[in-house]
């Protein structure tokens, strides 16, 4: 059974930092690209970042470009974001995703970037 | 950037009514098009991948459309557990998977 699980969420003040992990399970992580998406408090979806099954290419979301760096571990099945700079409009629920037709999605885990 | 504009943006059905949500792109993006449905405090779930294609376990009410840049997702004999938010997504082109505004099913 194909299983993502997020975690590293929590409060952060404006222009901290945070790191998300997300532990795959059920298949073969390296051979799939990955992806992270939020999903602000009472809003749609927004895309954030994706990176391919070997590490490249990576991509951005132009609101998170230059602040978040997606990176993964296909030794330990785990997908990373590196959150820096957060602004309050980072808050958000933020999930992992398979592939581009994003066919599976981890629960999410709240970032929440306040004073 | 491709935009992707998704309609409506609310709509109630009853119990067995088929109900039909169109999403937009703002240019050509074959069929690279996607559909999610979002219960409240859940992951969003695949529904449809390219364009028209039912993702394994699907009921077979769902299905997808597609005419140029126009998608359509019908929801046919709509049953209790469908009352949910709806979106559409391009996976067509990088960076960028466009997500529609969503698109909420309520109960009349």
């Amino acid at each position: 059974e194909v299983q993502l699980v997020e975690s590293g969420g929590g409060l952060v003040q404006p222009g901290g930092s945070l790191r998300l992990s997300c532990a795959a399970s059920g298949f073969t992580f390296s051979s799939y690209e990955m992806n992270w998406v939020r999903q602000a408090p009472g809003k749609g979806l927004e895309w954030v970042a994706y990176i391919g099954s070997d590490g490249g290419p990576i991509y951005y979301a132009d609101s998170v470009k230059g602040r978040f760096t997606i990176s993964r571990d296909n030794a330990n099945s785990s997908l990373y974001l590196q959150m820096n700079t957060l602004r309050a409009e980072d808050t958000a629920v933020y999930y992992c995703a398979r592939l581009r037709a994003f066919d599976y999605w981890g629960q999410g885990t709240l970032v929440t970037v306040s004073s | 950037d491709i935009q992707m504009t998704q309609s409506p943006f609310s709509l109630s059905a009853s119990i067995g009514d088929t109900v039909t949500i169109t999403c937009r792109a703002s240019q050509s993006i074959s069929t690279f098009l996607n559909w999610y449905q979002q219960k409240p405090g859940k992951a969003p779930k695949l529904l449809i991948y390219a364009a028209s294609s039912l993702q394994s376990g699907v009921p077979s009410r769902f299905s997808g459309s597609a005419s140029g840049t126009d998608f359509t997702l019908t929801i046919s004999s709509v049953q209790p557990e469908d009352f949910a938010t709806y979106y559409c997504q391009q996976s067509y082109i990088t960076p960028g998977f466009t997500f529609g505004q969503g698109t909420r099913l309520e109960i009349k």
